[in-house]
């Protein structure tokens, strides 16, 4: 199946520090999602993103995908950006539409 | 509009009882899915709904797994005779249209998950 993989697998900021996050997959993709899993466990929708780039906010993301890789870069950063970041993917061709997720990276952002 | 809602938010089991686990998804989606999240697994699908047809439940770790979803609206997973190893917190998420749609009608969007203890 398809691989999804995410680096760095932890990361510690300085609050007000930039920081980019990336995703690497194996196959092409019909859907790429970024989420935020904040410290109560809630998927928070950040990007749906399975080419291009996308800006909200202090965070942006780019799709490349054929070269089968997604950034997610946040800029600015914020205590209240601490939890952990997944990409997850929706392979092309798939028959159940479902995501497969990366392992996440672990953002800690401190004052 | 209202999100995804679980329920209920925490569950603590003694192993061998069943449990049922209940998702109200965005109302108008068509697609529902079930997900699980372990320390030792990561994210991993479960089943997928996608309006009448029948589940796909293809991600089901075991025959003590099962789920429906009645008038195409709200999902029960139910887990029988559970195990410690059942521990997790279980994610449901729905999106517009799932494999039947395009673009931003596939995005999947996540409830707060139901963490389920089994002693």
């Amino acid at each position: 199946g398809i691989q999804v993989e995410q680096s760095p697998p932890d990361l510690i900021l300085q609050e007000g520090a930039n920081s980019t996050l990336r995703c690497n997959f194996s196959d092409s993709v019909n859907n790429l999602q970024w989420f935020h899993q904040n410290p109560w466990g809630q998927l928070i929708n950040l990007f749906y993103i399975p080419s291009g780039t996308k800006q909200n906010g202090r965070l942006s993301a780019t799709t490349v995908a054929t070269e089968r890789y997604s950034l997610l870069y946040i800029s600015s950063s914020q205590t209240t950006d601490s939890g952990v970041y997944f990409c997850a993917v929706e392979r092309t061709g798939g028959s159940q539409g479902n995501l497969i997720f990366g392992k996440g990276t672990k953002l800690s952002v401190k004052p | 509009g209202a999100g995804v809602s679980q329920s209920p938010s925490n569950k603590v089991t003694e192993k061998g009882k069943d449990v049922e686990l209940r998702c109200d998804p965005i109302s108008g989606h068509t697609a529902l899915y079930w997900y699980r999240q372990s320390l030792g697994q990561g994210l991993e699908f479960l089943i997928y709904f996608q309006g009448n047809s029948a589940p796909d439940k293809s991600g089901l770790p075991s025959d003590r797994f099962s789920a429906e979803r009645t008038g195409g609206s709200v999902s029960t997973l139910t887990i029988q005779r559970t195990q410690q190893e059942d521990s997790a917190v279980y994610l449901c998420a729905s999106s517009p249209s799932g494999l039947a749609g395009n673009n931003r009608r596939r995005t999947q969007y996540f409830g707060p998950g139901t963490r389920l203890l089994v002693l």
